[in-house]
């Protein structure tokens, strides 16, 4: 079955760290760009992160720039994010998504359930 | 960053009724727009891509025009299903944005 799984989420304090981890399954995950997309509670989207299919270029927001990290590792068909410095405002669901072929489908095309994520003292 | 905004808020109609959303960006992003549909508890599910592009297995019924900086999605005869929130997103620059979407609620 094509998917993407999400894991990692959890209660943390403020300032604290925590590694997101998507598993992607039914695909040669390789071969697609993914992204970090997060949905605070009751609110809309929000793009975080971008990393091309070598893990060579990512791109952020200006909201976690400095602060989340992305990375994959394609042997293991991996997706990360590495939250460090986590505030009261990161709260979210938190998913991965892959982009679509270049060319064929412009969008992002799977999306995985969604982990939450909760910065609370 | 470009700012993409959504319109209306919530659009209340009934199920056989046509559905027209708006997203509107601050500056020109070309054809690059995309919709997604969001239902309650759910991920995002790509609809149309590159602003008239109806992504695999989308049903006909949805369609979107649009270029530069005004974009409609059009839903031709609301299905029960239909009724959820739709979000626009561009990736004409950096960083990817999204609107803030637009509730399709049963009248």
């Amino acid at each position: 079955e094509v998917q993407l799984v999400e894991s990692g989420g959890g209660l943390v304090q403020p300032g604290g760290s925590l590694r997101l981890s998507c598993a992607a399954s039914g695909f040669t995950f390789s071969s697609h760009e993914m992204n970090w997309v997060r949905q605070a509670p009751g609110k809309g989207l929000e793009w975080l992160s971008y990393i091309d299919t070598g893990g060579s270029t990512t791109q952020y927001t200006d909201s976690v720039k400095g602060r989340f990290t992305i990375s994959r590792d394609n042997a293991k068909s991996s997706l990360y994010l590495q939250m460090d410095s986590l505030r009261a405002e990161d709260t979210a669901v938190y998913f991965c998504a892959r982009r679509g072929v270049r060319g064929v489908c412009e969008g992002f095309d799977l999306w995985g359930q969604g982990t939450m994520v909760t910065v609370s003292s | 960053e470009i700012v993409l905004t959504q319109s209306p808020a919530t659009l209340s109609l009934s199920p056989g009724e046509r559905a027209t959303l708006s997203c509107r960006a601050s500056q020109s992003v070309s054809s690059q727009l995309t919709w997604y549909q969001q239902r309650p508890g759910q991920a995002p599910r790509l609809l149309i891509y590159d602003a008239s592009n109806r992504a695999t297995g989308i049903p006909a019924r949805f369609s979107g025009s649009g270029s530069g900086t005004d974009f409609t999605l059009t839903i031709s005869s609301l299905e029960p299903e239909d009724f959820a929130v739709y979000y626009c997103q561009q990736r004409n620059k950096w960083p990817l944005t999204f609107g803030g979407g637009t509730k399709v609620e049963i009248k």
